[in-house]
């Protein structure tokens, strides 16, 4: 069975630009979660979403946002970017809390 | 605040030797724990979940065992291999269902 698909795989953009990423997560799992990982800072959550609703936030400026379909595939956007947002991006899906995460193989994105 | 700590942050040993990795928290309200793999600019792969009512799940070499009173939970890799060798990470799951992460062991077996 498919996996946890994530689009692009790499992504360059420019300082002050904003950024799509994509995640298709695993048929039946309603759950989906996005972290960003940096050399300096590790893993870190973002947010998740279940059945279209955001149900947790993690510490990040109001630039992170994201959304997720009626078909549980989510997306996260950016918006002016910074040299900082530069990360590997990872998206994780679940049936529901107590059934572990599956992750994707990430969206490596980069900043000049 | 560091709510998981992972120790060591890194290890080396030779091929076939017994190892475990070692992870604490800090959260009481812990719902299940995860272990998982990542490679080198790869995502992660989980290894093994082990719910709050746990004690321990085995999968293959791979030995996971929660201490919830304590806060500990330990992975044990047993007759190691070089393709053991990448980043481990534990993370705890909340009943709200927020995940936290440690920083990993950076595990390499040397042939």
């Amino acid at each position: 069975k498919a996996g946890v698909t994530q689009t692009p795989r790499y992504l360059i953009k420019t300082r002050g630009q904003q950024v799509t990423l994509s995640c298709s997560p695993i048929s039946g799992h309603r759950s989906v979660s996005w972290y960003q990982q940096t050399p300096g800072q590790g893993l870190q959550f973002l947010f998740e979403y279940f059945s279209e609703t955001q149900r947790n936030k993690g510490n990040f400026p109001g630039r992170f946002s994201g959304r997720q379909f009626s078909n549980s595939r989510s997306e996260m956007n950016v918006s002016t970017l910074e040299l900082g947002d530069s990360a590997l991006y990872l998206c994780a899906s679940s049936f529901g809390k107590g059934l572990g995460y599956t992750f994707g193989s990430g969206t490596r994105l980069t900043v000049v | 605040k560091q709510e998981v700590t992972q120790i060591p942050a890194a290890l080396s040993v030779p091929e076939g030797e017994n190892l475990v990795l070692n992870c604490s928290f800090t959260d009481s309200a812990i719902y299940n724990l995860q272990w998982f793999r990542q490679d080198p600019g790869k995502g992660l792969t989980s290894l093994l979940l082990i719910q709050s009512s746990q004690r321990e799940q085995t999968s293959g070499r791979l030995n996971a065992s929660l201490d919830k009173s304590s806060g500990r939970s330990t992975l044990y890799i047993a007759a190691s291999q070089p393709g053991d060798s990448a980043t481990y990470l534990c993370a705890y799951n909340t009943n709200a269902g927020k995940s936290t992460f440690g920083d990993g062991t950076t595990l390499t077996v040397k042939p």
